[in-house]
């Protein structure tokens, strides 16, 4: 069975500080990468995801992750966080369990960061 | 940008008592999913959905519980008979053609059960 692993449940930075939250999955197959955010009160929201092709992928708010085969790991990064970053974020995974027809994501613990002003 | 809705927001049911989620999924996608998230822990899936039919479920998703795409539109989970441990926060997504195709997530429901 897949599993995600978020190695921090929790980050505080300051406003600039560097971001890089760490994801380890499990599962030995072909797999699609997903990194979802969950800002205060509001649904999940699809950050960036990585099918196949350039292992480094660019999301939306100036996030991007580095998919590394040999690591089994996915890392989120932002070079410069906000305030308005402060939210949850949820590494996840899907692999093809059945042949078509369906793609459960498993998802990871969460961490969530706290930016500071 | 289109989007899942769920109702309602927040349920508080009696222990035994059957209750319906109820999730509107993005009108062309054709794939749903439910999943739950206790407080404090992962979201998990439950089942996903397509073609009329249930294609994988977990191991979570017992007798108790059952879904129904009702109507061209709704897509609903069933708790038959409520449990304390069924308190959670369950969220429907929908995806599109082709498994691999982001999932998109309502704002989910907070089931209480007393």
């Amino acid at each position: 069975a897949q599993s995600v692993s978020q190695h921090n449940h929790h980050v505080i930075l300051s406003e600039a500080a560097s971001l890089e939250l760490g994801c380890n999955y499990s599962y030995g197959g072909t797999v699609n990468l997903f990194w979802y955010v969950q800002y205060p009160g509001q649904h999940l929201q699809l950050l960036l995801k990585y099918f196949s092709g350039d292992p480094l992928v660019k999301g939306i708010k100036g996030f991007e992750a580095e998919f590394i085969k040999s690591k089994f790991s996915f890392n989120l990064r932002k070079p410069s966080v906000q305030w308005s970053d402060t939210a949850e974020y949820f590494c996840a995974v899907t692999g093809p369990l059945s042949g078509a027809g369906s793609y459960q994501l498993t998802f990871g613990k969460g961490t969530k960061l706290s930016v500071i002003p | 940008e289109p989007e899942v809705t769920q109702t309602p927001s927040h349920q508080v049911t009696q222990m035994g008592q059957e209750v319906i989620l109820r999730c509107v999924p993005i009108s062309n996608h054709l794939y749903f999913y439910w999943y739950r998230q206790i407080l404090g822990q992962k979201v998990e899936f439950l089942v996903s959905f397509y073609n009329n039919e249930i294609s994988e479920k977990s191991e979570i998703f017992d007798d108790q519980f059952s879904v129904e795409r009702p109507d061209g539109s709704n897509f609903t989970l069933k708790i038959r008979s409520t449990k304390l441990e069924d308190s959670a926060m369950y969220f429907c997504a929908s995806s599109g053609e082709g498994g691999n195709q982001p999932q998109h997530f309502g704002d989910g429901t907070r089931l209480s059960i007393l």
